[in-house]
Formats: C-alpha cells, structure tokens, sequence
C-alpha cells in the first residue's frame, strides 16, 4: 500500500516548456487534489477533482490544466511554464471529502 | 483570513510531552479540527481530527475545549523526530470542495 504516489521527484524546465505531473493513488479514493507550496508559504489549492469524470478550480488554477485519467489517477500540466510556478507540488486524496492524504511533493524550477 | 492562530515556534525537550496549541474562535459546528504536520518540506502528514470529543490515536491526542474555540494537541512523548512545521485546520468534511487552509504553523523543535 503505497499510499499517493507522485512522479516525477524534481524536474528543471525552461520557461515556456511543457510538462505533466502523473499522481496516483491505490486507496481506492474519489477525490483527489493538487496543491503548491512556495518557499516559506502554506499549501494552496490548485485543482481537485471531487469523484472521476469531475475536475474544479481551487484558489491558483491559472497556468495549469487537470486530467483525472481514471479513479486512481490525476495529472497536472504546465502548458508553458514561467518561473512564477516554480514551487513544490503535492498531489493528495481522500474519500468522500474526508480525511487528505498527501504525496511527498515534486520539485518543479523553471528557469 | 486564517480560522485558526498558532504560535510560530516551540521548543520542547526530547522525552517530555509536547503541547501545541491553537485557536479557531470562529470555528463553525460543522466543522473540525484538523492537525498535520511537515516535516522539512516532505508532504504533509495527518495526525489526528476531532469535532467536539477529546481524540487520541497512536501518534497524538487532541483536546477540544468545550466551547470548540481552542485545541491542543499533545504529543506525549516528543522525539527529534518529531521536530516540524504542525498545522491546526478546521475544516467541514464531505465535500471535496472543501478548502485545506493551511495557514502558518508552529514550528516545533524537539532538543536533546
């Protein structure tokens, strides 16, 4: 039981350049989550997704897009990166809206 | 706005129990308290949540006040290990839509 499992770890991106950020989870969790910490700062919502099917903005959504690929999986993508989403991402989940559960985060810089 | 108010920084000595507060005055009745803690910036870990009763889990206990406007939460008997940022987060449940709000923490340093 892994819990939530982020890839990649640490990533170095250019501005303008694309990526994705695979997330997944084998608690057999409807919702899932993604969240940015900055250095120094509390976690902040970027994009959840309350069941599969589903994906809603949180409070920083510009610059990112979602895909929940199936129950187990949510995916974060950086269209065209700026340095501004620099920061460490968290991927997380839970049941029903209850209890989260986190990843241990992706290092993302953009240069 | 944050809900709750924690002091910035505690120490406690290795052994002793460790008690961190917090304050959440305008903590609705359908919300709980929620503590996590980060451990130098590893992904936030769930400790422990309450609504009204006192909690205790393998980890920690949690104290409400019976007024529901103050918590504390007891490590009993703090290791280095458990030296991290602890979050207090009060949060309704049931709806994923429901906003995480971390706001500063306390940061927790166990002394040898």
């Amino acid at each position: 039981n892994a819990g939530v499992t982020q890839t990649p770890k640490f990533q170095v991106l250019k501005t303008g350049q694309s990526m994705t950020l695979q997330c997944a989870q084998d608690m057999n969790h409807n919702s899932m989550y993604w969240y940015r910490q900055d250095p120094g700062m509390g976690l902040r919502l970027i994009y959840y997704s309350a069941s599969e099917g589903t994906t809603d903005k949180g409070e920083v959504p510009n610059g990112y897009n979602v895909s929940r690929l199936n129950k187990r999986e949510f995916s974060l993508r950086l269209e065209s990166a700026a340095p501004s989403q620099t920061s460490v991402y968290f991927c997380a989940s839970s049941f029903q809206g209850n209890t989260i559960y986190f990843g241990e985060g992706s290092w993302l810089t953009v240069v | 706005d944050a809900k709750t108010t924690q002091p910035p920084s505690m120490d406690c000595a290795e052994g002793r129990a460790a008690n961190l507060p917090c304050n959440h005055s305008t903590i609705s009745g359908n919300e709980y308290v929620y503590w996590y803690r980060q451990i130098h910036s590893q992904g936030p870990q769930y400790i422990i949540h309450g609504l009204k009763n006192n909690e205790t889990n393998e980890m920690a206990s949690l104290i409400i006040t019976e007024d529901r406007k103050s918590s504390t939460l007891i490590l009993p008997h703090a290791t280095l290990r458990d030296t991290a940022v602890y979050y207090c987060i009060v949060r309704a449940l049931g709806n994923a839509g429901n906003m995480l709000t971390f706001g500063g923490g306390t940061r927790l340093m166990v002394k040898p």
